[in-house]
């Protein structure tokens, strides 16, 4: 069974960095793409991008270009998702979900609530 | 990047049919057949009902169907059930190795 655990939710203030998990298990780690996508407080999905964890090929949504970091170790089956200084805006529930090379996520993660608040 | 066009909002009684419009332009919906939709009921993780613009993943009811015209595509719930009442995404492949989602329709059983 195709399992994508992520870490715990995260309280941060404004500034501070942040790095959530998601493990994956019960498939070949290397043979899917890993995607991330947002969701702020009672809006809609949002792509944000995606890796590779064999190659650790990274893409982007212009959207969140520049704004995180996507990466993944293989070794431990495990993507990331990163913030080195975070706002507000950044507060919302983030899914990981594996991807396929004709690009759906067929399996998600339970979600990983980030607050953003002084 | 925009995101994709859906209605706010789509009512029907049990038993009736109902349809999600999506629309994009000819930058991913118009271009690709690579729509997948997801439900996403509240407080859950979304879940993936139909990839590459018609197709069912094992375990998904054939309730379920979608097509694509133009730059636009659909997805049509029949025999409406109460569990079908949930928020319904599209997404497209867009280019350049991205996604684009749609903003959204919840789908209200009367």
């Amino acid at each position: 069974e195709v399992q994508l655990v992520q870490s715990g939710a995260e309280e941060r203030k404004p500034g501070e960095s942040l790095k959530i998990s998601c493990e994956a298990s019960g498939y070949s780690f290397t043979n899917y793409w890993i995607a991330w996508v947002r969701q702020m407080p009672g809006k809609g999905l949002e792509w944000m991008g995606l890796v590779q964890p064999g190659e650790a090929e990274t893409r982007y949504s212009p959207s969140f270009q520049g704004q995180v970091t996507i990466s993944a170790d293989k070794s431990i089956r495990t993507a990331y998702l990163q913030w080195s200084s975070l706002k507000a805006s950044d507060s919302a529930i983030y899914y990981c979900a594996r991807a396929h090379s004709s690009w759906y996520q067929d399996s998600w993660g339970q979600g990983t609530l980030v607050t953003v608040s002084s | 990047q925009s995101a994709l066009t859906q209605p706010a909002s789509v009512s029907g009684s049990p038993g009736q049919s109902i349809t999600i419009s999506c629309t994009g332009t000819l930058s991913d919906v118009g271009t690709y057949n690579l729509v997948s939709w997801y439900q996403q009921h509240p407080g859950k993780a979304p879940k993936l009902i139909i990839y590459e613009g018609s197709q069912r993943p094992s375990g998904v009811s054939n309730r379920f169907s979608a097509s694509k015209s133009g730059n636009s595509a659909s997805l049509t719930i029949s025999g409406l059930q109460a569990e079908d009442e949930a928020d319904y995404y599209c997404c497209s492949y867009s280019g350049r190795d991205t996604n684009i989602f749609g903003g959204g329709t919840r789908v209200t059983v009367l």
